[in-house]
């Protein structure tokens, strides 16, 4: 079964260090999302992208973080400069559609900034 | 705006016992509502859904019955086995159509032999 794919598992960083984590959502997929996931706290919507373009971004996705799907596979969150409070578990996801479709999602990175 | 609240966790249960896990939302519209699951080390995965009110989702002896008129998808299973060990999600798909889930926080599960 086609799965999502994220690397790398674990990263840790210094604050103020940019960080790239890595998707590669199903292959025949069209709308990519990233979630995060503090410890204890709720999974959170970050962002959502479609044809190349932001469709939405909440509140926590400031000018620190970009997302860039840089050829037909990969799909990535940037954050520029850490902070210690961007640690959380990551969650990619995709999609065949936005409506109805199921979204999956990958296994996740755990980011620690020290 | 658009919120989902779960029952606390964790929830401790004796194999075969019966499950049930509260979730109500806050939403404009009709939003559709998920149960995703994640076992240790995992990925979130997608357990059931429902689209539309009195719709009843159902996976793996899991169900939830979608009830607009109290705003709740409560999880349900007749008899849960160790395996089931898991933390369970609540979600929605705001009504903006870019696909965003809105989860609630999560109840841990733990079966015992």
């Amino acid at each position: 079964e086609p799965e999502v794919t994220q690397t790398p598992s674990h990263q840790v960083t210094q604050m103020g260090q940019e960080v790239i984590l890595r998707c590669v959502p199903i292959s025949n997929h069209l709308y990519f999302y990233w979630y995060r996931q503090i410890l204890g706290q709720k999974v959170e919507f970050l962002v959502s992208f479609y044809n190349n373009e932001i469709s939405e971004k909440s509140e926590i996705f400031d000018d620190q973080f970009s997302v860039e799907r840089p050829d037909g596979s990969n799909f990535t969150l940037k954050i520029r400069s850490t902070k210690l409070e961007d640690s959380a578990m990551y969650f990619c996801a995709s999609s065949w559609t936005s409506g109805e479709e199921t979204q999956y999602f990958g296994p996740g990175t755990r980011l620690l900034v020290l | 705006g658009d919120s989902v609240t779960q029952m606390e966790g964790p929830v401790t249960l004796s194999e075969e016992a019966f499950l049930t896990i509260n979730c109500t939302y806050t939403a404009t519209g009709y939003p559709s509502l998920f149960w995703y699951v994640q076992y240790p080390g995992e990925g979130l995965q997608l357990l059931l859904k429902a689209t539309k009110a009195d719709d009843k989702g159902s996976n793996k002896g899991f169900e939830a019955t979608y009830r607009k008129e109290t705003t709740s998808f409560h999880l349900e299973k007749g008899s849960v086995q160790v395996s089931d060990s898991a933390v369970y999600f609540c979600a929605l798909r705001a009504t903006s159509n870019t696909g965003k889930l809105i989860f609630g926080q999560g109840t841990t599960l733990q079966v015992k032999p």
